[in-house]
């Protein structure tokens, strides 16, 4: 089974401050996603990365950069945080087979 | 937009009975996803069903797709109070590898 870790588990901010969440897989996926989830909202696809050095933009990628450092890393980085990213955050891994491995979530408050 | 969605917020039943969740989406498709999130986890696969099936089973859980009307559904029989979760369909878009997920439909089984 996938392996899918993220970092911190729980993250507690001010308006204003520097946040940077860190999510590593296992398995040598191509693919790996970083999600906001909000109730009413489902999943929201903030950014992507195929692959080391690669980022794709999502669908809610204001006020949130990303950085695929290797084949195992991926970062979101909330440089200005804003009480609006207050969310549940996830990461997720993929290959070829259609299917999206993901961590067991990290849950930001920014105050 | 959501390019996926399910159609009913929130379903509850009791244990032993059976129970359909619904999504429409928006788009064309080569294959459509189900996903179930327990509290506190990530969400995981349960089943893909793709394009040119019409139905797909995975013990008690069993999905349909009908590309015609660009709809799809989950039913689970006989139900277990491990089933409470929110359950998503999803699809993916192969051409940039997006996975859209639907808002979600939260099912509880009462004992």
């Amino acid at each position: 089974e996938a392996a899918v870790t993220q970092s911190p588990r729980n993250k507690v901010t001010v308006t204003g401050g520097n946040v940077t969440l860190s999510c590593r897989q296992t398995n040598s996926h191509n693919y790996m996603y970083w999600y906001r989830q909000d109730t009413g909202h489902g999943l929201r696809l903030i950014h992507y990365s195929y692959g080391a050095g690669n980022l794709q933009i999502g669908d809610v990628p204001d006020g949130y950069k990303a950085t695929r450092t290797t084949q195992e890393d991926f970062f979101l980085l909330l440089e200005l945080a804003s009480p609006s990213q207050t969310s549940l955050y996830f990461c997720a891994s993929s290959d070829y087979n259609e299917r999206l491995f993901f961590g067991h979530g990290t849950k930001l408050s920014v105050l | 937009s959501q390019l996926a969605e399910e159609n009913s917020w929130a379903l509850s039943v009791h244990e032993g009975e059976s129970v359909t969740v619904n999504c429409s989406y928006k788009t064309s498709i080569t294959a459509l996803q189900w996903y179930r999130q327990k509290s506190g986890k990530g969400p995981a696969q349960l089943i893909l069903i793709r394009s040119n099936e019409r139905e797909k089973r995975n013990g008690r859980l069993r999905a349909t797709l009908d590309t015609s009307s660009q709809s799809s559904s989950l039913s689970i029989t006989a139900t277990r109070c491990e089933d409470t979760a929110v359950y998503f369909c999803a699809t993916l878009n192969t051409g940039n590898y997006k996975y859209v997920f639907g808002a979600g439909t939260r099912l509880k089984v009462i004992a």
